[in-house]
């Protein structure tokens, strides 16, 4: 089963707005990873979070990680239609390479 | 730097064919990743590598998949005999092991079964 779900499983914003989308996964981890796909091409990593962190930034992204809930959000600030594409969290464990990743969101910026 | 390479981008091919897929990582990478994308199941883990050797292989579906790597610069999945719910796309990724570290993928192969 997979680790990550990510919620919603799709949203579309006007450009300038601010997207926010949700990771919720099952066991402990030894850090989160997000990543983007755009349409036909493969994942790019996005930001990492290890289990130790709350929050990290990164340009116009911002990452919060709540292992009490275990949860993590992704916030894209000023969104742009470029931003338009799958995002996805992946979770590991520790002692473990292996990254088990979440069903996505599907975000539409319309310009 | 180039990134991870992936051999043919589309393959289509019948029904017991033979399919063999392969994947270049990055230069330096000791982590390979053979992930497969459906709508219906999203992306699976097939198998991975972690210095040329197979460490998880459970998210291998069936005998029918195969996975090599005999050196650090190439990879290959087989499929055989390959089956029209084979048809996915299939990536490759190659990551540094130490320390986490973010996966680099490769654009992936189409891969269609008649």
């Amino acid at each position: 089963s997979q680790q990550g779900e990510e919620d919603p499983q799709a949203l579309s914003i006007q450009e300038g707005e601010n997207a926010t989308m949700n990771c919720s996964y099952k066991t402990s981890i030894n850090n989160l990873q997000w990543y983007r796909q755009n349409s036909g091409r493969g994942l790019v990593h996005l930001i990492l979070i290890r289990s130790n962190e709350r929050e990290k930034h990164s340009g116009r992204l911002r990452v919060t990680l709540d292992t009490s809930k275990k949860s993590s959000s992704l916030l894209i600030t000023a969104s742009r239609a470029a931003d338009t594409a799958s995002y996805f969290c992946a979770t590991s464990t520790s002692g473990t390479y292996k990254y088990i990743f979440g069903t996505g969101t599907r975000l539409k910026v319309l310009a | 730097d180039a990134g991870v390479i992936q051999s043919p981008r589309h393959e289509v091919t019948e029904m017991g064919q033979e399919v063999t897929l392969r994947c270049k990582p990055i230069s330096g990478h000791n982590s390979l990743f053979w992930y497969r994308q459906t709508m219906m199941r999203g992306l699976e883990l097939l198998i991975y590598f972690n210095n040329n050797v197979p460490i998880d292989d459970s998210g291998m579906p069936e005998d029918r998949f195969s996975a090599k790597m005999p050196n650090a610069s190439f990879s290959t999945l087989k499929i055989q005999p390959s089956e029209p719910r084979d048809s996915a796309v299939y990536f490759c990724a190659s990551s540094s092991v130490d320390s986490p570290q973010p996966q680099h993928f490769g654009d992936g192969t189409r891969l269609s079964i008649l």
